[in-house]
């Protein structure tokens, strides 16, 4: 079975510029998640989708962050525009249920200048 | 509201000797407890987790960890780790069953010496 599959794996840009991160999760997941994993800490919950639905965004940036899961399969993350502190490790997980486990890519670590 | 502390930042150990990772939280609701591994470079994979049930929970790659109620505590245990356990390690709180609401700790870094 082909795990949760992210691009991409690295990137590297200047505040005030825009990135995209896209995920793939496990076929037939319904639940979706975005967490952000700072450095030094543990990944904190982003975004939450159940199919093509937001279930919870309380925590993501809303003024410069945003994301979208069309057709309730791919996922996408923006960050436009980009700040220092946005650098950090975006990891996606897919889970058949909110109920269920976790299956996390392997992220993209972001590196803003 | 919920909240994990991982007591120690980073652990050294010897191979084949014995490790505990600390691990404590607090929840005003009902709790189910996480254990993931991440490696270099690679997302976080499930270790073992606690539901309901035995409070002594086994898990992959000889790990396990026991569920304490007065103490608040899920401490993640392996009698002899290799050098392939080295990786960092978060505990994880929910008040749902599965990966809705995970509330990560800050991690322990197992570094397991030759």
């Amino acid at each position: 079975e082909a795990g949760v599959a992210q691009s991409p794996r690295y990137k590297i840009i200047e505040k005030r510029q825009s990135v995209a991160f896209w995920c793939n999760p496990i076929s037939g997941h319904a639940t979706l998640y975005w967490y952000q994993q700072i450095l030094g800490q543990g990944p904190k919950l982003l975004i939450q989708f159940q199919n093509n639905g937001v279930v919870d965004d309380s925590q993501l940036p809303k003024d410069r962050f945003s994301a979208e899961r069309l057709k309730g399969v791919d996922s996408t993350l923006k960050i436009q525009p980009a700040k220092l502190e946005d650098s950090a490790v975006y990891l996606c997980a897919s889970s058949l249920a909110a109920v269920t486990e976790a299956f996390f890519g392997q992220g993209t670590r972001l590196t803003v200048v | 509201a919920q909240s994990v502390t991982q007591l120690d930042s980073q652990v050294p150990v010897f191979e084949e000797a014995p490790v505990e990772l600390r691990c404590n939280y607090s929840s005003s609701v009902s709790v189910y407890l996480f254990w993931y591994v991440q490696y270099p470079n690679q997302g976080l994979q499930l270790l073992l987790k606690y539901l309901s049930g035995s409070t002594l929970v086994k898990g992959i790659n000889g790990f396990e960890a026991e569920f304490n109620k007065s103490q608040t505590s899920f401490h993640l245990r392996k009698p002899s780790v290799h050098i392939s356990d080295t990786a960092e390690y978060f505990c994880a709180v929910s008040d749902h069953g599965g990966a809705n609401n995970l509330f990560f700790g800050t991690g322990t870094r197992l570094t397991v010496i030759p």
